[in-house]
């Protein structure tokens, strides 16, 4: 089974900056990747999936890579704004059964 | 565009009750799948089902729980004999994998339970 690891557990930064949030997993065999926004109680909407045989996603100001070898993928938005103002979660599966969830980045952009 | 809708948005139940959780997958997907969220803490997998059988269940969920498709379009987590701890945020998902590529999950917006 998937362990994933999110690093920092929360991230401020001014308006305007570019930022990567950080994700690990333990096994290298990972089948897909996927990133996830939650808003304060509320559900999980999808943001991008990376599916073993990529190695980046690309929508909008969102990139997410994929590194096997290392156990790594990366979210990267470029130009921040107030209302990413979430906790950005990612999830991991060996299979299609059973995707794992680190704990998040909660992710403050201020005006 | 399509979405997976779960009901009831909020559930309070005393403790011992039984509780049905009940979600709508989007129609053309292949994989359900309960998760839970703790106030505070990481989503945790339960349970994911395909082909009118459960696939792979966590440590999680034990024989306090059970799902079912009772139709073409519902998805139901029942909870037997609900006590404090199962107090949480259920949420429900479905995806449109195939056996040789992995699908994008998509969530619906949760159940929030209350055990008193």
């Amino acid at each position: 089974k998937q362990e994933v690891t999110q690093i920092p557990a929360a991230l401020s930064v001014p308006e305007g900056e570019n930022l990567v949030l950080n994700c690990s997993f333990t096994d290298s065999a990972i089948y897909n990747l996927q990133w996830f926004r939650q808003d304060p109680g509320k559900g999980l909407t999808s943001l991008l999936l990376i599916q073993s045989s990529q190695r980046e996603q690309t929508s909008g100001r969102l990139n997410a890579s994929l590194d096997k070898s290392s156990g790594r993928s990366t979210l990267y938005i470029a130009a921040s704004q107030p209302g990413d103002s979430a906790t950005y979660l990612c999830a991991g599966g060996s299979n299609n059964n059973d995707m794992r969830f680190g704990a998040g980045t909660r992710l403050t952009v201020k005006p | 565009e399509p979405e997976v809708t779960q009901t009831p948005s909020h559930q309070v139940t005393q403790m011992g009750q039984e509780v049905i959780l009940r979600c709508v997958p989007i129609s053309n997907h292949l994989y359900f799948y309960w998760y839970r969220q703790i106030l505070g803490q990481k989503v945790e997998f339960l349970v994911s089902f395909y082909n009118n059988e459960i696939s792979e269940k966590s440590e999680i969920f034990d024989d306090q729980f059970s799902v079912e498709r009772p139709d073409g379009s519902n998805f139901t987590l029942k909870i037997r004999s609900t006590k404090l701890e199962d107090s949480a945020m259920y949420f429900c998902a479905s995806n449109r994998a195939g056996d040789l590529s992995p699908g994008e999950l998509f969530f619906g917006e949760g159940s929030r339970l209350t055990v008193l």
